[in-house]
């Protein structure tokens, strides 16, 4: 059964470093979306993305995030300079018509 | 403001014990209701979609309904391996994301 594939699975970073976490959707999906969770909360909308463009985006989605879709086949999350607040695990997920989201496994994102 | 509220937040149960974990939900004008269940660590793996007040939906061990405020995960002779955080949400009309409830934890002890 295809799924949503995340890497890495944990990332460790420095307060102020650029990181980027990628995910592969399913195949033949077409509509992509960032979610994150803090530990002991909600899981919370970011970003939503189709194609080519962000359709909507979350009060959370600032000017330190990016999205890219680089190729056929990867999403990507990027955050130009890490926070604190930032440590979440961050969620990829897809659909192919704006019904049913697939959620991948997640990256834990650590800051120090 | 489009908001999910679940209860209980924990419930422990004895195998085969039946119990319903509740979503209610305020939305402006609700596209589809989720339930998903997820393991510690994991992502949420999607369990139902619910679309319409009265509309009912069945898996296994599971069965969700749906009313105009509300939803119920319906649980029968639980199993141990039913324990996990199951998730509630709801997408409105004209956006594409979901709002998530804070979850009920499940226990189910043999």
């Amino acid at each position: 059964e295809p799924e949503v594939t995340q890497t890495p699975s944990h990332q460790v970073t420095q307060m102020g470093q650029e990181v980027i976490l990628r995910c592969v959707p399913i195949s033949n999906h077409l509509y992509f979306y960032w979610y994150r969770q803090i530990l002991g909360q909600k899981v919370e909308f970011l970003v939503s993305f189709y194609n080519n463009e962000i359709s909507e985006k979350s009060e959370i989605f600032d000017d330190q995030f990016s999205v890219e879709r680089p190729d056929g086949s990867n999403f990507t999350l990027k955050i130009r300079s890490t926070k604190l607040e930032d440590s979440a695990m961050y969620f990829c997920a897809s659909n192919l018509a704006t019904d049913t989201q697939y959620f991948g496994p997640g990256t834990r994102l650590t800051v120090l | 403001e489009d908001q999910v509220t679940q209860s209980p937040e924990a419930l422990r149960l004895q195998e085969g014990e039946s119990s319903s974990l509740n979503c209610s939900y305020t939305v402006s004008g609700l596209r589809g209701l989720f339930w998903y269940r997820q393991d510690p660590g994991k992502g949420p793996e999607f369990l139902f979609t619910l679309y319409s007040a009265g509309e009912e939906k069945e898996k296994e061990r599971l069965k969700a309904t749906l009313t105009k405020k509300e939803s119920f995960l319906h649980i029968t002779a639980p199993k141990p391996e039913d324990s996990a955080t199951y998730l509630c949400a709801v997408q409105a009309r004209n956006t594409d994301k979901l709002i998530f409830g804070t979850g009920t934890r499940l226990q189910v002890f043999p």
